[in-house]
């Protein structure tokens, strides 16, 4: 069960955007519109931000946002602040009730 | 107040068998699909294991396919995980977490399992 990839560090400063990649293949993202994304803060416990490729569970931000394209999903963040600063992990389903993660990306606010 | 508590970890020799708990408040165990994942130090999110509601399928990831298995106790609305011939790679902090659309919507504060000799 190969991990979706994600680049491993992406940066960006308060106030700008930055976009998060996530890529799999046609057994996972390029099928299913069930692709969510994570915020984990260190040490903390992860938090959904992102469910159903672009949907927003209640109390998150509209800053964050969703988009899938063929195999590969994106999460973009924009105005970015200084509490943004944390590991972001994708997951979609891939068939047969499983489900699969991306390796994880460090955002850094600079 | 939707929750959920890990329970059960703690340090095992390789070979050897843990069982942990997740005990649920706020919403039944019978009414949500339920998933284990877990976290190795400094490492990503890895998927472990998934039980549907009415427990009529319950799927485990390759790397724990044949040696943890899934239960479940409605009475103290409690899920657990077995898990067996433990291996170093199993070392990890496991949590449980309420599925809703197929996505991982809420998470417990995890537990630590650790295998090593």
């Amino acid at each position: 069960q190969s991990a979706l990839t994600q680049p491993a560090s992406v940066s960006g400063s308060p106030g700008q955007s930055i976009t998060i990649s996530c890529t799999g293949t046609s057994s996972d993202i390029g099928t299913y519109d069930y692709v969510s994304w994570y915020q984990q803060h260190p040490g903390k416990v992860p938090k959904l931000i992102i469910f159903d490729v672009n949907k927003r569970p209640s109390g998150v931000s509209d800053r964050f946002s969703g988009f899938k394209s063929g195999n590969t999903a994106s999460l973009t963040i924009s105005s970015l602040h200084p509490d943004d600063e944390a590991d972001y992990f994708c997951n979609s389903y891939r068939r047969s009730s499983t489900w699969v993660f991306g390796g994880g990306t460090k955002l850094t606010v600079l | 107040q939707l929750q959920v508590v890990e329970s059960g970890g703690g340090v095992v020799q390789p070979g050897e068998s843990l069982r942990l708990s997740c005990a649920a408040s706020g919403f039944t165990l019978s009414t949500s699909g339920m998933h284990w994942v877990r976290q190795a130090p400094g490492k990503g999110l890895e998927w472990v294991a998934f039980m549907r509601s009415d427990e009529s399928h319950k799927s485990y990831a390759a790397s724990v396919q044949g040696r943890f298995s899934l239960s479940r106790d409605t009475s103290k609305n409690t899920l657990y995980v077995q898990m067996n011939s433990l291996q170093s790679e199993d070392t990890a902090v496991y949590y449980c977490a309420k599925d809703t659309m197929d996505a991982f919507n809420i998470w417990g504060q995890g537990t630590m399992v650790t295998v090593s000799s």
